[in-house]
């Protein structure tokens, strides 16, 4: 199994709503990633998890919780979003921090 | 400046033709990625290279470390290569972060 799953495929959610992505891997990999990516642009890193320890918070604003429960498992909790937090979110995962990186197929969210 | 610098931005080719994607950079790497991305957003990783040349299939990826260039070669192009193609490395000595150009949005026409 090489690959990264992402769930849901598409969300919308106003910005008083609390919900949740999910990330998921059964490639024994001890790295995840979170990334946003907004439209025409790269994808920005938001937070790594390395052997299930939060490593890099690349400043992100307390409104994106990561978490990560085990080691195939990577969520990020999402509380009152703002629209421009509209973006596809991408997760990733790599044998070790800094290995090859691979990508779920992303989530695509709408905050109105 | 950004310290990935990717060129073109854009390009529109005939099927067939053999193309070349750069990649400049500027900081200290331990490796280079080069990653596509289809329109809807899936990105799929091509290569991770450190030093000399890989090639899978009609994708080729070399890297000059002593230059700070990298290049993507794909031969025989086809319009299933149209897509966006970033260039990403990991900066040595600053916590492997992984920095992004801003990509290359390659369309070909059949």
């Amino acid at each position: 199994d090489t690959e990264v799953t992402q769930t849901p495929k598409h969300l919308v959610m106003g910005m008083t709503n609390k919900k949740s992505l999910k990330c998921e891997q059964h490639m024994g990999h001890r790295a995840m990633y979170w990334y946003k990516q907004k439209a025409k642009k790269p994808p920005e890193l938001m937070f790594v998890y390395s052997y299930e320890k939060l490593s890099i918070n690349e400043s992100v604003p307390s409104r994106f919780s990561p978490e990560c429960p085990n080691s195939s498992l990577l969520n990020l909790h999402l509380h009152a979003l703002q629209p421009e937090d509209s973006a596809l979110y991408l997760c990733a995962s790599s044998q070790e921090e800094g290995s090859r990186q691979y990508f779920g197929p992303g989530t695509r969210l709408t905050v109105l | 400046k950004n310290e990935v610098e990717q060129s073109p931005q854009n390009l529109t080719a005939q099927e067939g033709e053999f193309i070349t994607i750069n990649c400049s950079y500027s900081v200290g790497i331990s490796a280079l990625h080069w990653l596509q991305q289809h329109p809807g957003g899936g990105i799929v990783s091509l290569f991770m290279l450190s030093s000399g040349k890989k090639k899978h299939g009609r994708l080729i990826a070399t890297i000059n470390i002593q230059e700070k260039h990298s290049s993507l070669h794909i031969t025989a192009s086809h319009p299933r290569d149209s897509a966006v193609y970033i260039c990403a490395v990991v900066a040595a000595n600053r916590d492997d972060k992984i920095i992004f150009g801003k990509g290359t949005r390659l369309h070909i026409l059949p």
